[in-house]
């Protein structure tokens, strides 16, 4: 049980362009989602906490109309990083947490390369 | 505010022997701690987790930390290194609760070596 899935696990793009990456919660229902940003031989880094259907909160310094967040249903949260540049190319990865389990699983996370 | 500590970067340890990794932990009101595992290109696996019940937690593939209140550490343990056990360990904090964020230390790589 508590199986998080991210799609596409690797995604290349072009400067300028946008990109959507989508966390499932597979077996339960997720009211809170997070986004996490990890770059090479760091740790993760929280970039906002999606709560369903309302808005997501932001970590200091992340950009709100750069990295778009919606969750839209109990199992789905969607990040679209927008007008991606090459200092955006990173390891991105979500959680979700088990409700009454005080837990985050983790999704597998998806590798962002913008060129 | 919450913080980790996990001092070191690196560890290296023979097959069968035991591995310790240390976490230290700094909370203002009663942490929730956890220990996730990562290997190469993927998300993080919950190796295990204190959630103020039983102080010595047991988890996942033989690995046991211990919660001391005293020390203010949650140091991971596990008496005989396998080689599929070389991956990244992180070390976590929260204040507990579905909405709650996590706080990671920096990590650590263990080595196993043959």
């Amino acid at each position: 049980g508590a199986v998080v899935s991210q799609h596409p696990s690797r995604v290349i793009c072009k400067s300028g362009t946008s990109v959507k990456i989508e966390c499932r919660s597979l077996d339960f229902q997720a009211t809170t989602m997070f986004w996490y940003r990890q770059f090479p031989k760091q740790s993760l880094m929280l970039m906002a906490t999606s709560n369903e259907g309302s808005k997501a909160t932001y970590e200091q310094g992340v950009e709100k109309d750069k990295f778009l967040i919606n969750h839209a249903s109990l199992t789905l949260s969607t990040l679209t990083v927008t007008s991606a540049h090459p200092e955006d190319s990173s390891f991105y990865i979500c959680s979700a947490s088990l409700p009454f389990t005080d837990t985050q699983y983790f999704g597998p996370g998806t590798r962002l390369t913008v060129l | 505010a919450q913080s980790v500590t996990q001092l070191g970067s690196h560890v290296s340890v023979s097959e069968g022997a035991l591995v310790l990794l240390r976490c230290n932990y700094s909370s203002s009101v009663p942490p929730y701690l956890f220990w996730y595992v990562q290997y190469p290109n993927q998300g993080l696996q919950l190796l295990l987790k204190y959630t103020s019940a039983a102080t010595l937690v047991k988890g996942i593939n033989g690995f046991e930390a211990e919660f001391k209140k005293s020390e203010t550490s949650f140091h991971l343990t596990k008496p005989s290194a396998h080689m599929s056990d070389a991956a990244e360990y992180f070390c976590a904090v929260s204040v507990g609760g579905a909405n709650s964020k996590l706080t990671f230390g920096k990590g650590i790589t263990l080595s196993v070596r043959p």
